[in-house]
């Protein structure tokens, strides 16, 4: 089945050491997104890629980077992790970049800092 | 920013019984969709209604949109024990140019007992 997939499911690192989550899609998807969920809370976008046009949100930390070296693959990077980047991050893609369709997510990543 | 309210914050319910959730939210908008998320999961789209439309069924479900008012409601008919989840709603803000960024509210968690 074409999915969203996201890896690891669960990642823990320590407070400021790199780390990298992963997403990568079967849809053929031009538009990829990054959120950051909190408990509780709605997403939060942090960027998005059109093929390899990048936008990020005028508020995400200069902490969080992406990557997305092909259409299939979207790479999350936080440079120095601190307690407050503990959250669910999810992966989306989208057929088109103006909203019109829905959103496909991955099951997402569940990133602890210790 | 969210820009989307949800009522109630959470809701418990019997098993067969219907469930309504509100939404409102602040500026002219392109569309509304709603989204479920399962516990520890990324998020599955349920249904999209355009700004020009004012209602849209997918099985057990029932979404209006009044635009006047600004705000949307999702019925759950006949709801089973798997329905429990949080549900999101989200919109795509009028003007949004080349984005597609879905504004998120803050959810309202529904409990089905069986």
């Amino acid at each position: 089945d074409a999915m969203v997939i996201q890896n690891p499911r669960y990642q823990v690192t320590q407070f400021g050491k790199p780390v990298t989550l992963s997403c990568s899609q079967t849809l053929n998807h031009n538009v990829m997104y990054w959120y950051q969920q909190k408990s509780s809370q709605a997403p939060k976008l942090l960027f998005h890629y059109y093929d390899k046009d990048f936008n990020n949100e005028a508020d995400t930390p200069d902490n969080f980077q992406s990557r997305r070296p092909n259409t299939s693959f979207c790479f999350l990077d936080i440079r120095s992790p601190g307690l407050g980047d503990a959250a669910m991050y999810l992966c989306a893609t989208s057929r088109d970049r103006v909203g019109n369709q829905p959103q496909h997510f991955g099951d997402g990543t569940r990133l602890s800092i210790l | 920013s969210q820009q989307g309210e949800e009522d109630p914050q959470a809701l418990s319910i019997q098993e067969g019984e219907n469930a309504t959730m509100n939404c409102s939210y602040k500026t002219s908008i392109n569309n509304l969709q709603w989204y479920r998320q399962n516990s520890g999961r990324g998020l599955v789209h349920l249904i999209l209604i355009r700004s020009n439309e004012r209602e849209k069924h997918s099985g057990r479900l029932r979404v209006t949109l009044d635009t006047s008012k600004k705000s949307s409601s999702l019925l759950i008919t006949a709801s089973r024990a798997a329905d429990t989840a949080s549900y999101f709603c989200a919109t795509v803000r009028h003007g949004s140019g080349n984005t597609g960024k879905l504004i998120f509210g803050q959810g309202t968690t529904l409990q089905v007992k069986p």
